[in-house]
């Protein structure tokens, strides 16, 4: 089956940047993805790893190592709104997406 | 403006009725998934499909059902509701089964009593 781990939760003062990490087990996956959520809203879609390496949109970078079973989420220059839950996703053919249980950013003053 | 659209925001049930949630689209994406997400474990795929007319089941699936007669709606149907099946709904699509992103609904958030 497929696995994915997570820090549950994660503190960064404003204007920083934070690291979330997600390691995985798998026996085969397309990419490794990355969403926000909101307390309360839908989740929004942040990046894709489909090879190793380094993805930049903005403030937010992704890395995927498949060698090492290990993924991050990096956000830069924290703002108080980037207070969200992250999850880290294991994608197939399929489409379908496996979750990890999501990491809890609380960015403060 | 486009995206999903998901009805009700938020049901309060009897246990042992039957209840379907509906899901539409108008981005004519060929794919839609359908998500529970409880409290400490993330999200979690019921059912999805891949294109119109077919279905495949999740990591989730017993009690549920979905069907797909056309690309914009995907409803999931609980046959007979019970307490453990109260959870926050997300349904999901994506442009194909391998393409991402998934854009998600703002949820249902379904309370059974």
């Amino acid at each position: 089956g497929q696995s994915l781990e997570q820090p549950s939760e994660v503190t960064a003062v404003e204007g920083a940047i934070v690291q979330i990490n997600c390691t995985y087990q798998t026996s085969g996956f397309y990419g490794l993805s990355w969403y926000q959520q909101h307390d309360g809203g839908a989740p929004t879609f942040l990046s894709y790893n489909a090879l190793d390496g380094l993805e930049e949109t903005g403030r937010f970078s992704s890395f995927l190592s498949r060698s090492d079973s290990y993924g991050y989420l990096l956000l830069q220059e924290l703002q108080m709104k980037d207070s969200a839950s992250y999850f880290c996703a294991l994608g197939g053919n399929t489409g379908k997406l496996i979750f990890g249980q999501g990491t809890t950013l609380q960015v403060k003053p | 403006i486009a995206g999903i659209t998901q009805a009700p925001t938020s049901q309060i049930l009897a246990a042992g009725r039957r209840m379907t949630l509906r899901c539409t689209q108008d981005m004519r994406h060929n794919a839609m998934y359908w998500y529970r997400q409880d409290l400490g474990l993330g999200l979690r795929l019921i059912h999805y499909s891949n294109t119109a007319g077919t279905t495949g089941k999740g990591e989730v699936p017993d009690g549920y059902s979905v069907s797909r007669a056309n690309t914009d709606d995907f409803p999931l149907t609980l046959a007979s509701a019970v307490p453990s099946q109260t959870s926050v709904y997300f349904c999901a699509s994506s442009p194909r089964a391998d393409n991402q992103p998934q854009h998600f609904g703002d949820g249902t958030r379904l309370s059974i009593l």
